[in-house]
């Protein structure tokens, strides 16, 4: 296994525009989180799904952000309408659900909106 | 709800010198406890984690850190750094499973370590 894809690796976009970013988490892992880390930052956790279903979503994810993640395995993340507030940092992570190990992050996906 | 403090913004420290970060949390129920490293550019890579038993845990890199119940801390030590351990180091929690919550961590603000020559 490859770990935990991300792409693209860095997005500039105008603002305005919509852009979107796919995750591809570890094959066995059944919970995929999403997180968005600010310039001297932690990372602030957005939403996460097991299997298909989204579970939770932060108040952080406005109406113009949507998550998928189809039949349980990759999933998108669309942000509409971007803002030059939207520029962040958006990394992806997966795990097991049950018993807890720890993440296994992505390199992430860098956004400038312009 | 859960939250953590990293008191350093910033550590710097001369190579082969000891060092420490700190991290301090706030839980109500009992927690798991995680430290991550990230490089420039790069997704957070896990350091080390305590999920029960010992309260001093050992991870990569020859960092160690211990789980002090009644001060509410971690703190991640190494007796000896490395320039290549330079890097932004970020203390998490999660409250597992018990609050509902699916294993959401929450990370502190992080350390920035600056190992020089």
């Amino acid at each position: 296994d490859t770990g935990v894809s991300q792409d693209p690796r860095h997005k500039i976009t105008k603002r305005g525009q919509n852009v979107t970013f796919r995750c591809d988490p570890i094959s066995e892992h059944n919970r995929l989180y999403w997180y968005r880390q600010t310039l001297g930052q932690g990372p602030e956790f957005l939403t996460y799904f097991q299997n298909e279903a989204q579970l939770e979503k932060s108040r952080l994810l406005s109406d113009r952000f949507s998550a998928e993640r189809p039949k349980g395995s990759f999933s998108t993340l669309e942000i509409q309408r971007t803002e030059q507030g939207d520029s962040a940092m958006y990394l992806c992570a997966s795990s097991l659900a049950g018993g807890f190990d720890g993440y296994t992050f992505g390199s992430g996906t860098r956004l400038t909106v312009v | 709800a859960q939250s953590v403090t990293q008191l350093d913004s910033q550590v710097p420290v001369f190579e082969e010198a000891p060092v420490e970060l700190r991290c301090n949390y706030s839980s109500s129920v009992s927690v798991y406890l995680f430290w991550y490293v990230q490089y420039p550019n790069q997704g957070l890579q896990l350091l080390l984690k305590y999920l029960s038993g010992s309260t001093l845990v050992k991870g990569i890199n020859g960092f160690e850190a211990e789980f002090n119940k009644s001060q509410t801390s971690f703190h991640l030590r190494k007796p000896s750094v490395h320039i290549s351990d330079t890097a932004e180091y970020f203390c998490a929690v999660s409250e597992g499973e018990l609050t509902g919550g699916g294993n959401k961590l929450t990370f502190g603000t992080g350390t920035q370590l600056k190992v020089e020559l």
